[in-house]
């Protein structure tokens, strides 16, 4: 059964740690994304990554990162210079830059206490 | 850079009515203007997309207008049925390109029995 896994589904983290979160595909897609969803606000991109080994920045990559060290993976490490990290992540993939249509993971909601 | 402003920010319809929802966008270079669809606990998807060549798309009982002198385009769904209740989210982008797909706030639309 093909399509995009996230996990874990829900997170809980203190403030000072990093976390992980795990974006899966076995679409063989090769581009990849992670977006941010705050109420009000639609998605915002965080990172994007088009082929294995590279990544660049999206509109809001500050306090993340990325590594793209195979093309079914594409996990994103919210880290402790995120200032603002308690929100609702997804994963997304699609055919290549160019194709518009992406699919998303069911996403992952990270919680900081 | 784009920016796509989406209205209303909330819509409640009558079981069997049209609902509407417009976005207006700011850059002409736009070309490619899709509307994902994200029920309550579920990842977005792709109901409905358009080009900047084309001024209307239909898909059942789902329509996209695309007025480029104006810059806005807008969602129609027709004959409503709870199952339509979600968040609605408008995008544009140049090229069709993914990564620069810019996303609308979204539209909460609740279809009422």
């Amino acid at each position: 059964d093909g399509g995009i896994t996230q996990s874990p589904k829900y997170l809980f983290r203190k403030e000072g740690q990093n976390v992980t979160l795990s974006c899966e595909q076995n679409l063989n897609h090769d581009a990849m994304y992670w977006y941010r969803q705050d109420p009000g606000q639609g998605l915002r991109l965080i990172y994007y990554s088009q082929i294995v080994n590279d990544f660049q920045k999206g509109d809001i990559a500050e306090g993340y990162s990325v590594s793209r060290e195979k093309k079914e993976s594409f996990p994103l490490t919210v880290t402790s210079a995120q200032k603002n990290p308690t929100a609702f992540y997804l994963c997304a993939s699609s055919w290549g830059l160019n194709n518009g249509e992406l699919f998303f993971g069911e996403g992952s909601r990270l919680t900081v206490l | 850079g784009e920016n796509v402003e989406q209205h209303p920010s909330t819509l409640s319809v009558q079981e069997g009515d049209s609902a509407v929802i417009k976005c207006t966008y700011s850059d002409s270079a736009s070309n490619y203007f899709p509307w994902y669809k994200q029920e309550l606990g579920k990842r977005p998807q792709l109901i409905i997309d358009i080009r900047s060549n084309v001024g209307e798309k239909k898909d059942q009982r789902i329509a996209v207008t695309l007025n480029k002198t104006a810059k806005h385009f807008s969602l129609h769904i027709t004959e409503t049925q709870p199952e339509d209740s979600a968040v609605y989210f408008c995008a544009a982008s140049g090229g069709g390109s993914a990564r620069q797909l810019t996303f609308g706030s979204g539209t909460q639309l609740t279809v009422l029995p």
